[in-house]
């Protein structure tokens, strides 16, 4: 069956350092993998899409790899703040815009 | 406008309640998503509606029944349900052509039932 895991249900890190957040992913071939954010309570946020066959796309202190030779993306935040700290959710979708399967997520907290 | 907005924030009902959760958003989507998410879980999808028909149903039991009835507004219908039905209930919608994929997500509806 299906199944998108991120590798840590937590990470912390010391402000001002990068975050790498991972997302792993079997019996699946997703045209395309995004990143959202989610705070306690709210609705998740998009941050990020990346296509099948784009290695890598960046926003601002953001940045996705795609690897699908190792069913994998690295989500990095650059320069982290305690403003970055969420829950990091990645999602896949094998084409279309209709079915997209979540992560299990990544709650980071960026320590001052 | 990328807003969606979902009424009420906080609803509790008893088993044998009926009630209705309401969405809307005002982006021009075509395609419309119920998610459901229990504490600590990524959200699972309930429903998909596009172009105001439902596509996907994702097995979900019929004491949950979605309506669609224009391009802006998604309702979700409760009856009867269950202890464990308690979650965070969040509404999405999505463009159907063009930039695929990005997900616009209400702030949910915190569901209790007792």
């Amino acid at each position: 069956s299906q199944k998108i895991e991120q590798n840590s249900e937590a990470l912390n890190i010391q402000e001002g350092k990068t975050a790498t957040l991972t997302c792993n992913y079997t019996n699946y071939s997703p045209a395309y993998l995004q990143w959202y954010r989610q705070d306690p309570g709210r609705g998740p946020v998009f941050l990020l899409l990346i296509r099948e066959n784009e290695k890598e796309k960046r926003k601002e202190r953001l940045k996705v790899t795609f690897d699908t030779t190792l069913k994998q993306s690295l989500f990095h935040i650059t320069a982290s703040q305690p403003a970055d700290s969420a829950t990091y959710l990645c999602a896949l979708s094998s084409g279309g815009y209709q079915k997209v399967t979540f992560g299990t997520g990544t709650k980071l907290q960026v320590i001052p | 406008d990328t807003e969606v907005t979902q009424t009420p924030k906080h609803l509790v009902m008893g088993m044998t309640n009926k009630k209705s959760l309401k969405c809307e958003q005002h982006m021009g989507h075509r395609a419309m998503y119920w998610y459901k998410q229990k504490a600590k879980k990524p959200p699972e999808l309930m429903f998909v509606y596009s172009y105001e028909k439902l596509s996907i149903n994702e097995s979900v039991p019929s004491r949950f029944s979605p309506e669609c009835p224009n391009s802006s507004l998604l309702n979700l219908h409760l009856h009867a349900l269950q202890p464990e039905d308690s979650a965070l209930y969040l509404c999405a919608s999505s463009r159907i052509s063009g930039r695929l994929g990005e997900q616009y997500f209400g702030p949910g509806t915190r569901l209790t039932v007792t």
